[in-house]
Parts: structure tokens; sequence; C-alpha cells
């Protein structure tokens, strides 16, 4: 866990801004996961990136985009698309053939 | 898509008493089951797992069953302590989804003094 970095911790920004969430990683994980936490709910996937240059939307993309140029990083922007932007981002990895993810510390990010 | 069912939502017990969280699921083909926990604020960290092969798994206080033919599986925790107070997930992996974790929706744990 102390492989993964997310930064800031704590994020607020003005509605009809996009903002950028960071996560990297030293892991050396080819996988890299984006979930959104809201109150009461469980986490829910947005994006996922099994190999550098490639990404596959979850099942809440919507209003939310990635890129994967680098194994170490793999940056969520939202964008003022998402309607419900107020949240808890946790950035996770996964190695290998296993199936363990790992989560990093999170941001929370407040939209007003 | 796949779905995973928890409950309850929220447990309160004493301490020492044991604490049983049950979650369903519909995909047949997962083959991987995590639990994690969260305390308030911060990341969840695994703290056990299971696969598919397996019945039971225990670690310490901690357990997990699965019933693959009832498509079930749960965390058992014995002994509990307030430091155990926090929210659990399960989750499951493998089948059509491999590499993607499917989470319930969580359990409050509060354990009483």
């Amino acid at each position: 866990d102390g492989g993964i970095t997310q930064s800031p911790k704590y994020l607020f920004r003005k509605e009809g801004q996009n903002v950028t969430l960071s996560c990297e990683q030293n892991l050396n994980h080819d996988a890299m996961y984006w979930y959104r936490q809201d109150p009461g709910q469980g986490l829910r996937l947005i994006y996922y990136s099994q190999i550098v240059n490639d990404f596959q939307k979850g099942d809440i993309a919507e209003g939310y985009s990635v890129s994967r140029e680098k194994k170490e990083s793999f940056p969520l922007t939202v964008t003022s698309a998402q309607k419900n932007p107020t949240a808890f981002y946790l950035c996770a990895t996964r190695g290998g053939r296993s199936y363990e993810q790992y989560f990093g510390p999170g941001t929370r990010l407040t939209v007003t | 898509g796949e779905n995973v069912e928890q409950h309850p939502s929220t447990l309160s017990v004493q301490e020492g008493d044991s604490a049983v969280i049950k979650c369903t699921y519909s995909d047949s083909a997962s083959n991987y089951f995590p639990w994690y926990k969260q305390e308030l604020g911060k990341r969840p960290q695994l703290i056990i797992d299971i696969r598919s092969n397996v019945g039971e798994k225990k670690d310490q206080r901690i357990a997990v069953t699965l019933n693959k033919t009832a498509k079930h599986f749960s965390l058992h925790i014995t002994e509990t302590q307030p430091e155990d107070s926090a929210v659990y997930f399960c989750a499951i992996a493998g089948g059509t989804s491999y590499g993607k974790l499917t989470f319930g929706q969580g359990t409050i744990l509060t354990v009483h003094p």
C-alpha cells in the first residue's frame, strides 16, 4: 500500500471546472483502477487499465476520463459533465496474475 | 453485470462476541472472494480472501467460508475487539470479470467495550 500515492488528499473545486486526480505507483503493477466511494455505498469502478496505453470503462465512466501513458501513473480527470462529482476517489493496483488489489490513500473531492 | 448483495448493513456487538457478515452473488463463474476492512477516512485494506477451490480459510480471529452451490460467502470474526469497528466490504472477481472487483455495499461493524 505504501507504494501507491494519491494527491492531493483533499481537493476543492467550483462547479463547472475540470479537475485531475493523481495516482502514482512504484509497485511495478500492470493493472490500475479508479473507484468512487459515496457515503453508505460500496466502491464503484470508474475506469481501469490492464496495461500501458490501454484502458476500459468501468460501471460509472460517464463524466470521467483517464490516460495511461506510463506504467507508474494513471490520472483521472473529473469533467464538468459529471453531475455529482463530490466523493472519495480511490486508486488501486494489481500485479501479475494475482487478483489482489491494493489501494492508495484516496482523494476526497468536494465540488461546490 | 455482476451483482453482490451484502448483509447486514449495520452490525452492533459486544466485545468478545462473534460477528458474521454474509454476501451473495449472481455470477457463478466468480472465483475470487476478498474481504476488505475500511476505517473512517482510510483506504480499504485486504484482510482475508478465498478462492473458489477452497471452502474455508482462517487467519487468527477471522475466517471466510464459501458455498459455491448457494453462491454466498461469509466473514466470521470471533472474540471481537473495539478495534474491529470499521466498515467491511466483500467483493468478487473472476469469470467474466477477470481482474475487476465488484463490491458489496458494506457493513458498518461497531464493537462496544
